[in-house]
Formats: C-alpha cells, sequence, structure tokens
C-alpha cells in the first residue's frame, strides 16, 4: 500500500548477503514485521520488531529500525537458494495493518 | 504446514455471483485475520474477527462481509462479483488479538484464489 514503501526486485549472489530496506510513513506505528512469501504459498512472519527497538537479530536475520526516518531494513546473511521469494514489510498500529508491495529476491548461483 | 485450512482452493466463477470462502484457525487460536492478495493492489488486510466479535476492519468492501462462527472457523462472503475481485484470499489466525491486531505472530492458510469471468 501506500504506507509502506520498498524496492521491487533484488538480485543476490549465492553466500552474499541481502539486504531489504522499506519505508513507512505513521509514526504510530507499534510494530513492524516482515514476511516471506515462497511461490503458491502463504505469508510465513520472519520477524518483527517492536518500535522502540533499534535492532534484532534471529540468526541469519538482522533487522534495523531508525524511527525518526521511518526506514525498516532486513539483512540476510549468507543467502542460500531457498531464500528466494517475496518479501513483505509490514506495520501495525494495532488497529491497521499495512503491507508493502513486496520486494522479489532472487538468489544466483 | 501452519496448522490454518482454506476451502476451496480454488474458485472460479462469474461476475454478479456470490462466494463463500471458509477458513479454520490453529487449534487454541481465537484469532482470524482475511487479506486479499492481488496485482493491482498488492497485500491489503480486510477485516479480523476474535472470538466471534468483529475487532479490526481494513479495505474491505461493503460487498464483502464476514463472521466468526462459536467454533472459530470463519467465512468471508463475497457478493455482486466484479473481475477485479479476482484475488488470492489469505486466512490467518493467531492467538490473542482481544485488543486489535495482534501484534505477535500470525500464521497464514495456504488461501483460495478467486477467479471472476
Amino acid at each position: 500500500g501506500e504506507d509502506v514503501e520498498q524496492s521491487l526486485f533484488l538480485s543476490v549472489r549465492e553466500g552474499d548477503s541481502s539486504v531489504i530496506n522499506c519505508t513507512y510513513t505513521d509514526s504510530s506505528s507499534t510494530y513492524l514485521y516482515w514476511y516471506k512469501q515462497e511461490p503458491g504459498a502463504g505469508l510465513q512472519l520472519l520477524t518483527y520488531i517492536f518500535s522502540n527497538m533499534d535492532m534484532k537479530q534471529d540468526q541469519r536475520l538482522t533487522v534495523l529500525l531508525n524511527k525518526k526516518d521511518k526506514h525498516l531494513s532486513l539483512r540476510i546473511a549468507d543467502t542460500q537458494t531457498g531464500d528466494s521469494a517475496i518479501y513483505f514489510c509490514a506495520e501495525t498500529n494495532d488497529y491497521k495493518l499495512s503491507f508493502g508491495a513486496g520486494t522479489t529476491v532472487t538468489v544466483r548461483a | 504446514d501452519s496448522g490454518v485450512t482454506q476451502t476451496p482452493k480454488h474458485l472460479i466463477t462469474a461476475t454478479g455471483q456470490r462466494v463463500t470462502l471458509r477458513c479454520s484457525p490453529r487449534s487454541g487460536d481465537l484469532s482470524v485475520y482475511w487479506y486479499q492478495q492481488s496485482l493491482d493492489q498488492g497485500l491489503q488486510f480486510l477485516i479480523q474477527y476474535y472470538n466471534g466479535e468483529e475487532r479490526a476492519k481494513g479495505n474491505i468492501l461493503e460487498r464483502f462481509s464476514a463472521q466468526q462462527f462459536p467454533d472459530l472457523h470463519s467465512e468471508l462472503n463475497l457478493s455482486s462479483l466484479e473481475l477485479g475481485d479476482s484475488a488470492l484470499y489469505f486466512c490467518a489466525s493467531s492467538v490473542g488479538g482481544t485488543g486489535g491486531i495482534w501484534v505477535g505472530e500470525q500464521f497464514f492458510g495456504p488461501g483460495t484464489r478467486l477467479t471472476v469471468l
């Protein structure tokens, strides 16, 4: 939606790090999410971060949040072919949930 | 497998018709959410129910309605269908959500693909 923007495509070499960026407009957002959608499948929650946090790390995933700039990023370390998917950024302020258009990540050998 | 089931998997119908999509949440989850994913609009939140009551409303058209039954399964009714209603409709469930959209994890079903001809 218009409230959440992200780049549409990212191509990365296997083994490299991927960084997917997202910007949002709602300053009252409480939580921000990253979801993964593989072809023909539903959405899978990867991680989420509370708005008063700057960073969250979970194995190969690192989420950075710059609340002042309303910028969220997802870094995937050591990107694998299984990471090829569409990644959605989303934000909620408890009564509204908005998704970005999704970033298609293609991992090349 | 998320534990959320949706039926049918595919649905093909004509403009002007009415369809019902069904969702069974994960065992123990009280909240059900409906989403629409289309090429035009992207992924949009439609509506949330918690333990039978509507809790939050998103971009749901007046031609669409939903309900959650005592056994916690939910149905999304789409009427007077238009070509633009063709989309993938997802259901998700979560444990919480009494105060609104659950800020924790939502588990998504595989979706129902609706094609309106």
